[in-house]
């Protein structure tokens, strides 16, 4: 199938703690890979990507890895802040001739000081 | 500044009242699409428009309609909108460029049907 799993949330952590955020996918070939974020009341943001197998995204102290063996995108953050909270969407890119981005189920993060 | 503009940002309406969100891309990209995001679901697309009076079916398109008359507009047409039709809508553009393809995003319309 097509399809992305991220990790379920809620995931709540305190201000400084390491964040990982695991995502898989299912596709055909090699999509490109992205992280979206969406703070409170607010639309979707580009976050990172990777175009190819073995890149690694990277943006505002978070980090993913396109893994092609173990077909993963695990978002990573060392240190996190409370402005990090936020819900996380993990997608896959164009497969084909379609342009369809396909989404995982979203991630919500409460970073507590 | 390249940018997707939807309207409105918030609308409250009721069952069976046609509406249309506007969705406006000035990067004159040609691929456009419709998802909706709902809690627990993420997001998923409605409908697509591969260029100018090409329009087809995304995985949850029953309630809506498109039009792409022209290359920069793809407004969303619920005919007589229903209350699980309640969700956040967001308009994206895409163009492909050397590095992979680009996917820009609005800000979102968050309808409510009562």
């Amino acid at each position: 199938g097509n399809s992305v799993t991220q990790m379920e949330g809620p995931v709540t952590l305190s201000e400084e703690a390491f964040l990982t955020i695991n995502c898989t996918y299912t596709a055909t070939g090699y999509p490109s890979l992205f992280w979206y974020v969406q703070y409170p009341g607010e639309g979707l943001q580009l976050l990172l990507k990777a175009t190819k197998a073995d890149d690694k995204g990277s943006n505002k102290g978070f980090e993913a890895t396109y893994r092609k063996e173990t077909t993963s995108f695990h978002l990573e953050k060392g240190s996190v802040q409370v402005s990090d909270s936020a819900v996380y969407f993990c997608a896959r890119g164009a497969q084909g001739g379609s342009e369809k981005l396909v989404f995982g189920k979203g991630t919500k993060l409460t970073v507590n000081p | 500044e390249a940018q997707v503009t939807q309207n409105p940002r918030y609308l409250i309406t009721v069952t069976g009242k046609k509406l249309t969100v506007t969705c406006s891309q000035n990067m004159n990209h040609e691929y456009m699409s419709w998802y909706r995001q709902d809690p627990g679901l993420g997001l998923r697309q409605i409908y697509y428009s591969m260029n100018v009076e090409v329009t087809d079916k995304g995985d949850v398109p029953e309630g809506y309609k498109v039009s792409r008359k022209e290359k920069r507009n793809f407004p969303l047409i619920l005919e007589s909108p229903s209350p699980n039709q309640t969700s956040l809508y967001f308009c994206a553009s895409t163009s492909r460029q050397g590095g992979g393809t680009e996917y820009t995003f609005g800000s979102g319309t968050r309808l409510t049907v009562v």
